[in-house]
């Protein structure tokens, strides 16, 4: 399987403890896109990174939220002090060379109770 | 006003006819536009990128542009069952961001 792969696909956790999702994009992708997803909205861009440089962070992204992509390769997205309201669907996007389309794996949802 | 605005439906046809499907933009700068599927509790799938104004055909799918307009539609002909899920439209906007800005998506149910 060669698409954008996702780990674990659901998560739940109790207020105020930490969690940590991975995403491995499409081989030679360079580009990896983290997006929250509530229900009944749109993706919500979180963060962007070009091979292992963030290059851009929404403000959505707390300082209780870290990403980083060592390598170049996989990355990983953490949540800090887990609040009720960070409860959603995690999704991870890849991209590469010239092309603008982006690939989603499959998420990860979170519950946070 | 949103970035990205579409009818968050339902949208309900009849199986084998038309369903359109609308959204508008506020960026007269965006460049690139995405239309994306999602199945209730699955993520977002590609069906269709339009980059110039115009139509652009891949099977039962039509995507049509208007920059001018700033409106951008997907048809989809012979509608079936199947195709009952949630379209999203999905702007690349001219801000220097390379992220996508997304709709609330149209959600379409195609009745037997």
């Amino acid at each position: 399987d060669t698409g954008v792969s996702q780990n674990p696909r659901h998560k739940i956790t109790k207020r105020g403890q930490n969690v940590t999702f991975r995403c491995d994009p499409i081989s030679e992708h360079n580009r990896l896109y983290w997006y929250r997803q509530t229900l009944g909205q749109g993706p919500e861009f979180l963060t962007y990174f070009q091979n292992e440089a963030q290059l851009e962070k929404s403000r959505l992204l707390s300082d209780r939220f870290s990403a980083e992509r060592p390598k170049g390769s996989f990355s990983t997205l953490e949540i800090q002090r887990t609040e009720q309201g960070d409860s959603a669907m995690y999704l991870c996007a890849s991209t590469g060379g010239g092309v603008e389309t982006q690939y989603f794996g499959p998420g990860t949802r979170l519950l946070v109770l | 006003q949103k970035e990205v605005e579409q009818n968050s439906g339902p949208l309900s046809v009849p199986e084998g006819a038309i369903a359109s499907l609308n959204c508008t933009y506020s960026d007269r700068g965006s460049q690139s536009f995405f239309w994306y599927r999602q199945y209730s509790g699955k993520s977002p799938e590609l069906i269709m990128s339009i980059y110039s104004n115009g139509d652009k055909e891949d099977g039962r799918f039509t995507a049509q542009l208007n920059k001018a307009s700033q409106y951008v539609s997907l048809l989809i002909r012979d509608s079936q069952p199947s195709d009952s899920a949630t379209y999203l439209c999905a702007v690349h906007m001219d801000t220097g961001r390379r992220a996508l800005t997304f709709g609330s998506g149209t959600r379409l149910q195609v009745q037997p």
